[in-house]
């Protein structure tokens, strides 16, 4: 198993829609990391959080420490948020990731 | 500021051959991250340096990587003898602090092919 589990691992939205995209991870940590890859490869810090909830633009990023638990929220969904969205904690000194969400937002 | 930077971009290489890989952290960035993502997989941390030290490997193969990241210069992932199933995008990450709770800030990626 695991030990950062995304879900879903693909996702398809029409522009304009409310998307969540949920990340569970088993190991105890100090922070979670949300990141963007762009479908050119590109990878893109998100947010990183510890505890509560971070709000940048229409993303909003929500961590539940003690349910082991963060999801990523984009609100009004725009064809550019086109893209894969990966969960990250940073276990010790390396990070351990998830396997990403397959984001596609139709216009 | 200019972010962080990686070079090649794109690197091919034949059986045998070494591959050199570089990434220069951001201004005022002294601790390097390097991850690998295998064709159709996920990040994986591969070894985490600050400036003249190796701080945890663990990631790393036992044979034929290694890194280093000089007082003066680029960050370096070398790897020798390649084989095809190094082909795979390895991107390198800076922090300025490297605590846990701090954002690492990604390069664009050196994708190798392994021909």
């Amino acid at each position: 198993k695991n030990e950062v589990e995304q879900s879903p691992q693909n996702l398809t939205a029409q522009e304009g829609e409310f998307i969540t995209i949920n990340c569970s991870y088993s190991v105890g940590i100090s922070a979670l990391h949300w990141l963007q890859q762009h479908p050119g490869g590109g990878i893109v810090s998100l947010f990183m959080l510890s505890s509560g909830k971070k709000k940048h633009g229409r993303l909003i990023a929500t961590i539940n420490i003690q349910e082991k638990h963060s999801s990523l929220h984009i609100t009004a969904s725009h064809p550019r948020d086109s893209a894969v969205y990966i969960c990250a904690v940073r276990f010790n000194n390396d990070m351990r990731f998830g396997a990403g969400t397959r984001l596609t937002v139709k216009p | 500021n200019a972010g962080v930077m990686q070079n090649p971009r794109h690197l091919v290489r034949r059986r045998g051959q070494e591959a050199r890989l570089r990434c220069s952290p951001m201004k005022g960035h002294s601790h390097v991250y390097w991850y690998r993502q295998l064709p159709e997989e996920g990040l994986k941390f591969m070894v985490y340096l600050q400036k003249e030290n190796i701080i945890d490997e663990s990631g790393m193969p036992k044979e034929r990587f290694s890194a280093e990241f000089p007082k003066e210069g680029p960050s370096i992932l070398r790897i020798q003898q390649v084989v095809r199933g190094d082909s795979a995008a390895y991107f390198c990450a800076s922090s300025r602090r490297g605590t846990e709770q701090e954002t690492q800030y990604f390069g664009p990626g050196t994708r190798l092919l392994v021909l």
